[in-house]
């Protein structure tokens, strides 16, 4: 398996554009999760989703951000419109509960960077 | 509220000794605790695993214990080697992982 793949890599944008980042999970896997990583606040929770289905969208920041599943094999994050302060990278993670823990595999990560 | 602590200054030591880092926590009952390493540019890698039940885990030079009376867990890296610097998250899990800022560890040769 490739692991996690994520895409872009690096996204520059100016501010009001619309910014979709793209996730692909490992193949079996039933959870997937959304984080985001800046040096003040660390790797925070977005959002998860459990068998395609969003379970806990506590860490989405506001209205502007959106997340979608729309099958086991892919997911987006959705920015509109983009402001300075979401800079930061978005990583994409996925596990399998098949083992009772919780062990993430995390993608490279899409580094944004809002003008 | 809830929060993870884990040392914000970055740890320097001398290759071939044991680098010891610290994860504080206060408000959870977490089901386990989990280790991971980061390196520049990378998403975190997973390294190790252990369960409220448990005292101590390890894997090969990395040792991990998980005191839940002092809501503390202290990762151990011995005989360290450059190669072992890197950003080191402890996250605990009830429903999803939260993790904490992440330790520095810069291992001089």
């Amino acid at each position: 398996d490739a692991g996690v793949i994520q895409s872009p890599r690096h996204e520059v944008t100016e501010m009001g554009q619309e910014v979709t980042l793209r996730c692909k999970p490992i193949s079996g896997h039933d959870y997937l999760f959304w984080y985001r990583q800046t040096m003040m606040r660390g790797l925070e929770l977005l959002i998860y989703f459990n068998n395609n289905v969003p379970i806990d969208d506590s860490g989405m920041p506001e209205d502007r951000f959106s997340a979608k599943m729309p099958n086991a094999s892919f997911s987006t994050l959705k920015i509109q419109p983009s402001e300075p302060r979401d800079s930061a990278v978005y990583f994409c993670a996925s596990s399998s509960q098949a083992s009772g823990a919780n062990v993430l595999t995390f993608g490279a990560g899409s580094r944004l960077t809002v003008l | 509220s809830q929060k993870i602590e884990q040392n914000s200054e970055a740890l320097n030591i001398q290759e071939g000794k044991t680098a010891t880092l610290t994860c504080n926590y206060t408000n959870y009952s977490p089901a386990y605790l989990q280790w991971y390493r980061q390196d520049p540019g990378r998403g975190p890698v997973f390294l190790l695993l252990i369960r409220e039940n448990e005292k101590e885990k390890r894997k090969e030079r990395l040792k991990v214990t998980f005191d839940t009376t002092l809501k503390q867990s202290l990762f151990h890296i011995t005989a360290s080697q450059p190669a072992d610097s890197a950003t080191y998250l402890c996250a605990l899990d009830r429903r999803a992982l939260t993790f904490g800022s992440g330790t520095r560890l810069q291992v001089q040769p």
